[in-house]
């Protein structure tokens, strides 16, 4: 069955610190990831996306990730964070056009001073 | 990408009664949008698929006749939950579905808060 799995439900860093917040996915031909940011009692911002091309995606807010087919995975990178960059991160992947996205369970990030 | 409303943001009613949630995609039109639902501290769960002028798509074990879709123009989509029950206390988002190309992304709304009592 196709999954996502984030493999860090929590993350704490120290303000300045970089950070990597892993995610894999289940293997498939054509796979199109996503990683979406929730603030406290928001919606979902798209923060990148990879659909095709380059395998390094930068996104918004500093952030980037990288498409590793053979490891399956597309783990999510900030040189170094800010204290607003506290808040719940969502890797998600669409496994064909118009497919339904499959989400992670989410990793908390919580950057301290 | 794409702007997405809801209103409202947050809602309290007494268990019994029906509450409706507005999803509004604000500058393009949208054939398909989603309804998730959202524990806390969990993940966004699928409840169905809205398709404008057609009936929309549930997951399965979600209730069609208590979690009603409406997707009657291209701008909006409705989430009524019918008969509501205090089970039913959860954040509700919705997004659309924009295609770029040969590959689609998914844009969400700020989420609905219902609690009900």
């Amino acid at each position: 069955a196709q999954s996502v799995t984030q493999l860090d439900s929590q993350v704490p860093v120290f303000e300045e610190a970089p950070v990597e917040l892993r995610c894999n996915y289940s293997s498939s031909v054509s796979v199109y990831l996503f990683w979406y940011v929730q603030y406290p009692n928001q919606g979902l911002q798209l923060l990148l996306k990879y659909l095709s091309g380059s395998t390094l995606v930068k996104g918004i807010n500093g952030f980037e990730a990288e498409f590793n087919k053979s490891q399956t995975s597309f783990h999510l990178r900030k040189p170094s964070v800010h204290i607003s960059d506290t808040a719940e991160y969502f890797c998600a992947a669409a496994y064909n056009q118009g497919g339904k996205l499959i989400f992670g369970q989410g990793t908390e990030l919580s950057v301290k001073p | 990408g794409a702007v997405v409303s809801q209103h409202p943001s947050r809602v309290i009613c007494k268990s019994g009664t029906s509450v409706k949630i507005e999803c509004r995609s604000l500058d393009f039109q949208a054939t398909t949008m989603f309804w998730y639902r959202q524990f806390p501290k969990k993940s966004l769960m699928l409840m169905a698929t809205s398709n404008e002028g057609s009936k929309a798509t549930y997951e399965q074990g979600v209730e069609k006749d208590k979690f009603l879709i409406n997707h009657a123009s291209l701008t909006l989509s409705t989430l009524t939950v019918t008969s509501a029950h205090p089970e039913d206390s959860s954040f509700y988002i919705c997004s659309v579905r924009l295609a770029s190309g040969s590959a689609e992304t998914q844009y969400f709304g700020p989420g609905t808060r219902l609690l009900v009592l």
